[in-house]
């Protein structure tokens, strides 16, 4: 079981470029949450997703960010027109179900520099 | 409103020493807590969780946490720290957003171990 995968671990755009992040839940994992993390201010939540459906995107910014879980293949989270004020490290987590019991895998991480 | 907070941004503690790193939350109804630890430039590793039961957890690395109703606190603590310990440490609880629940997480706390 390979884990949550993210790729890639490292990704440099120029102001107005597109972003594209990926997340591989682990096997089986139906339920991705997707998480921003900057310096002094901890993991923000962002969205919530299973297979084919946004549950929750209250933590998403309403421009420019969108993020998708389609039936095959790995959650996207893509930001266009990327400003330096995007920069940070972008994580996923899956889990099972909704149920707390389950618990949550992160995965490593994509670091997006904007410059 | 419903939330998690680390009053530390830095602990400090000599090898050998006896730690803890605090938390306090806030939420309606039973609390389910999660402590998580990062080591640099990696995701998220779980480390326990309290949902119900006995108010000690025990969990990986020797660490344990204590969670105290009355107090509405969760703090980590370890008996004698390793050098090794020191990562950034990430208090979360369940709250409700949009009709699910996700987990959220404090600010993190850096703990520094010296030798």
């Amino acid at each position: 079981n390979a884990g949550v995968m993210q790729n890639p671990r490292h990704l440099v755009r120029r102001r107005g470029q597109e972003a594209r992040l990926r997340c591989s839940p682990m096997k089986g994992h139906s339920h991705v949450y997707w998480y921003r993390q900057l310096p002094e201010e901890g993991l923000k939540f962002m969205v919530y997703l299973q297979k084919e459906n946004i549950i929750d995107e209250s933590g998403m910014p309403k421009e420019r960010f969108s993020a998708e879980f389609p039936k095959e293949g790995p959650s996207i989270l893509r930001i266009q027109q990327v400003v330096r004020g995007d920069s940070a490290a972008y994580f996923c987590a899956s889990s099972l179900g909704t149920d707390f019991n389950y618990g949550y895998t992160f995965g490593s991480g994509t670091r997006l520099t904007v410059v | 409103a419903q939330s998690v907070a680390q009053p530390e941004d830095q602990v400090n503690v000599a090898e050998g020493n006896p730690l803890t790193v605090k938390c306090t939350y806030s939420v309606s109804g039973n609390p389910y807590l999660f402590w998580y630890v990062q080591y640099p430039n990696r995701g998220l590793q779980f480390l326990l969780k309290y949902i119900t039961g006995d108010n000690l957890v025990k969990g990986s690395y020797g660490f344990e946490a204590e969670f105290n109703k009355s107090q509405t606190s969760f703090h980590l603590k370890k008996p004698s720290a390793l050098v090794s310990d020191s990562a950034l440490y990430f208090c979360a609880v369940r709250t409700l957003s949009g009709g699910s629940y996700i987990p959220t997480f404090g600010r993190g706390t850096s703990l520094i171990v010296h030798p």
